[in-house]
């Protein structure tokens, strides 16, 4: 069974500061891998989606990078600012067509 | 594009009371996953929906719980009857590759169970 895991759990930063979280899968056997973005009782958003054959995807001040073979995937979030806060949670399509999310990273960008 | 539309956005009910919840997912999309979100467990996959048949209802937690997806624009998941430990936030999302695809949620319906 896939298992996911975000850590930290939690973190805190003063705002311009380059950062990055993480996220670990135990089955290396993926299609593709999802970070997202939750603010409080808001609903997800699809920050970068990285497919199985693909080392990295940028977007704007975010950089996604996976690595399969050892089961890790990072998100680089650079110059951070107050707006970045929110949680942020991976997920994993694995080859038993499960999706799988990991617990998040509670981030907050202090002004 | 409106995004995946789902109502109500916050719901109150009684112990014993049924429950329907709406989603309406992205226009072109064919595949539909209701999920459940709480503290305690995260983020919970019910049941997945590829061109508006089940595929996956192996995370329904029982038989309370039912989902249908009479056409390609709408579903509903409905709990009958209610109790006090379904309260959570429940999210539609709709992608367009079945699982190998982009994911994208809606804003959710909050569940209170008194």
């Amino acid at each position: 069974k896939q298992e996911v895991t975000q850590i930290p759990a939690a973190l805190s930063v003063p705002e311009g500061e380059n950062l990055v979280l993480n996220c670990s899968f135990t089955d290396s056997a993926i299609y593709n891998l999802q970070w997202f973005r939750q603010d409080p009782g808001k609903g997800l958003t699809s920050l970068l989606l990285i497919q199985s054959s693909q080392r990295e995807q940028t977007s704007g001040r975010l950089n996604a990078s996976l690595d399969k073979s050892s089961g890790r995937s990072t998100l680089y979030i650079a110059a951070s600012q107050p707006g970045d806060s929110a949680t942020y949670l991976c997920a994993v399509y694995n080859a038993g067509n499960m999706l799988t999310f990991g617990g998040g990273t509670r981030l907050m960008v202090k002004p | 594009d409106a995004g995946v539309i789902q109502s109500p956005r916050h719901e109150v009910t009684e112990m014993g009371q049924e429950v329907t919840l709406r989603c309406k997912p992205i226009s072109g999309h064919n595949s539909l996953f209701w999920y459940r979100q709480t503290m305690m467990r995260g983020l919970e996959l019910l049941i997945y929906f590829n061109n508006n048949v089940p595929i996956d209802d192996s995370g329904m937690p029982e038989d309370r719980f039912s989902a249908k997806m009479p056409n390609a624009s709408f579903s509903t998941l409905k709990i009958q009857p209610s109790e006090p430990r379904d309260s959570a936030v429940y999210f539609c999302a709709s992608s367009l590759m079945g699982r190998t695809g982009e994911l994208f949620f809606g804003e959710g319906s909050r569940l209170t169970v008194l």
